[in-house]
Formats: structure tokens, sequence, C-alpha cells
């Protein structure tokens, strides 16, 4: 069974620092891996994923996620934290050898960036 | 490319009422997926779509709610009757390989 965890509900970051937001994974195989941004009032946005090759996966509004096999982690990062950044982000996994497409998502982290 | 439409954004009705949310995917996409999101519950997927045809629909609550895809370009939820706890924003996306698009949603109040 696939699952997702973002052991943190709220990550709270000054303007200008560094940011992570943490994502562990579980799945049977290999898994395909993503990340989704929502600003209030809006649906899901892409932000990055992980298929192969590269474990650091670069994506869009400067953010980073690095792919940790052995600790099955997928953390969101950022090496400057904007204001507009504040959001909720998804994490979200789908087994690479499964036939069905759906992919599961954590259940958020409110990322909020003070100035 | 417009994205994903979803319609209408609002809906308020009252208990008892049938309710019907419209979603049109991406041009192309061949899988249609519907989620609901609630505070207590996150986001849930409902129910999804191959080729119009509903793969995994385990996700539906009850006989209440219903999905149809009669076409590529058309889907639609619907909840008969509605109640108030299907109070929720219910969000449409749609993919061709991994990574999926989501529309801006339907936000649902059910008085």
């Amino acid at each position: 069974a696939q699952s997702v965890a973002q052991p943190e509900d709220q990550v709270n970051v000054a303007e200008g620092n560094p940011l992570t937001v943490k994502c562990t994974y579980s799945v049977s195989g290999n898994p395909y891996l993503f990340w989704y941004v929502q600003y209030p009032n809006r649906g899901l946005q892409f932000l990055l994923k992980y298929i192969t090759g590269d474990n650091l996966v670069k994506g869009s509004y400067g953010f980073e996620a690095e792919f940790n096999k052995s600790q099955t982690s997928f953390h969101l990062k950022k090496p400057s934290a904007l204001v507009s950044d504040s959001a909720l982000y998804f994490c979200a996994v789908r087994d690479r050898y499964s036939s069905a497409s759906k992919i599961i998502f954590g259940s958020g982290t409110r990322l909020s960036i003070r100035p | 490319d417009a994205g994903v439409i979803q319609s209408p954004r609002h809906e308020v009705t009252e208990m008892g009422q049938e309710v019907t949310l419209r979603c049109k995917p991406i041009s192309g996409h061949d899988y249609l997926f519907w989620y609901r999101q609630t505070m207590m519950r996150g986001l849930e997927l409902l129910i999804y779509f191959n080729n119009n045809v509903p793969i995994d629909d385990s996700g539906m609550p009850e006989d209440r709610f219903s999905a149809k895809m009669p076409n590529a370009s058309f889907s639609t939820l619907k909840i008969q009757p509605s109640e108030p706890r299907d109070s929720a924003v219910y969000f449409c996306a749609s993919s061709i390989v991994n990574e999926q698009f989501f529309g801006p949603g339907t936000r649902l109040t059910v008085l």
C-alpha cells in the first residue's frame, strides 16, 4: 500500500531564511514523487516531480526537493523564503509499477513566511 | 490552454436538493479525477476515470454520490440528496502521464 506522511502541520520561517517542508513516503516498489502548492481559494498547482535520475529535483518558483531512497524522504527546500511562498504544500506519491494512475496525497503542511 | 474548467465556482443549496458539479478536463488528457477537500479530512480522492471509464470509485462516500464521464471533454459529479456534511471544496483534475492538473474547485455549501 502507498502512503505519504507530512509530519508538520505548520512551518514558520522568516523571509530570507532557508525553508524545508518534510515528506516521507511508503510504497512497495519504486516511487514517483510530487510536490504541489495550494494558494488560498485556488486549486493545487504542480511544483516539481521526481521520476528518475538526479536525486535533486528543481521546480517552479525556486523550489527544489531531494529524493533520499534510504530515508524514504522527499523534502521540499528553498534557499531563501519569500512572503509570497506562504501557502499549503502537499507531497504526493505513486508506485512506479502500479497499474493504477492515482497518486496519494499527504495531509498538507501550511507554510507561513513572516516579513 | 484554459486548464481544467469547473462550474459552478460556488454553490449554495438546501439539504435534500440535488447538486451537480461539472468539469472540463484539459484536451488530450486521458485521466480525470474528482477530489473533495475539507478541513477535517484533508484532500480525498473520490473517483477517477481513464478514457471515460470509471477505474476506482472506492472513495465515493455513499450511494448519494455518483459521477459520469459521457465523453472525453466532460464529467459530472452529482449528489442526491445533498446533506450539510457534504459541504466542502470539490476539485477536478486531469492528467496524461504523471502530474495532475487541478481545476479551481467548486465550493459547495449545503444548508
